[in-house]
């Protein structure tokens, strides 16, 4: 299976400001996905980014508040715009497993915001 | 109503005890039921899938569905402190031109030496 790296790994930022998560692949993926995780809540899909168009959101994230880029067919950053406290949570990458039900994830990316 | 629900726990057991995770879902529609395990600190892997109703076993873990009464369950038997993880539970259902998996809010599982 694919191995994913994010960084950071961690980070405390303000209130107000934006932070950048990477996603790196060591293969060519066509699709990458990017979610969230809060505490005692569901892994929340943001959106699937394929490469060469633009990010498909899900209901309840939007554009402006998650840019994502995905430049090349291994890499992919998502954006956390204007943080809130209600933004701490740990955000994850991931790209399709060997089956439409399975997903490869990283190792994420812990984020508080103060 | 969430579409799949699972007792966020926590739950600690003895080493060797059998241990019992439960979900349930809403949506007949569903085909693919899955179990995904997160070490802390990493993100979820998959640990097992069943497709349907029945029962799939992987060494000391056993994951059954029952879609009559829309409930999925995952044993451990034999557990381990290296289980000691959180276990999300997940289904998969394809619908229009997308297809999206639907986790659990994840159990922990502590397992005492």
């Amino acid at each position: 299976s694919a191995v994913i790296s994010q960084k950071p790994s961690r980070d405390i930022c303000q209130r107000g400001t934006s932070l950048t998560i990477q996603c790196q692949v060591d293969s060519q993926v066509t699709m990458m996905f990017w979610y969230r995780q809060q505490p005692g809540q569901s892994l929340t899909l943001i959106a699937t980014a394929n490469q060469g168009s633009e990010a498909t959101y899900e209901s309840g994230f939007v554009i402006d508040k998650f840019p994502i880029s995905r430049p090349n067919l291994t890499f992919s950053t998502l954006t956390v715009s204007n943080m809130s406290p209600e933004d701490s949570s740990i955000y994850l990458c991931s790209v399709p497993g060997q089956g439409a039900y399975e997903q490869c994830f990283g190792p994420g990316t812990r984020l508080t915001v103060t | 109503q969430k579409e799949v629900e699972q007792d966020p726990g926590p739950l600690s057991v003895p080493e060797g005890a059998i241990v019992s995770l439960n979900c349930t879902y809403s949506n007949s529609a569903f085909q693919y039921f899955m179990w995904y395990r997160q070490y802390s600190r990493k993100g979820p892997e998959l640990l097992m899938y069943t497709y349907s109703s029945g029962n799939k076993e992987d060494g000391r873990f056993t994951a059954q569905v029952d879609k009559s009464s829309k409930y999925i369950s995952l044993f451990i038997r034999d557990s381990q402190p290296s289980d000691s993880a959180t276990y999300l539970c997940a289904t998969w259902r394809s619908y229009s031109s997308a297809s999206k998996i639907i986790f659990g809010s994840g159990t922990r599982l502590s397992i005492r030496p």
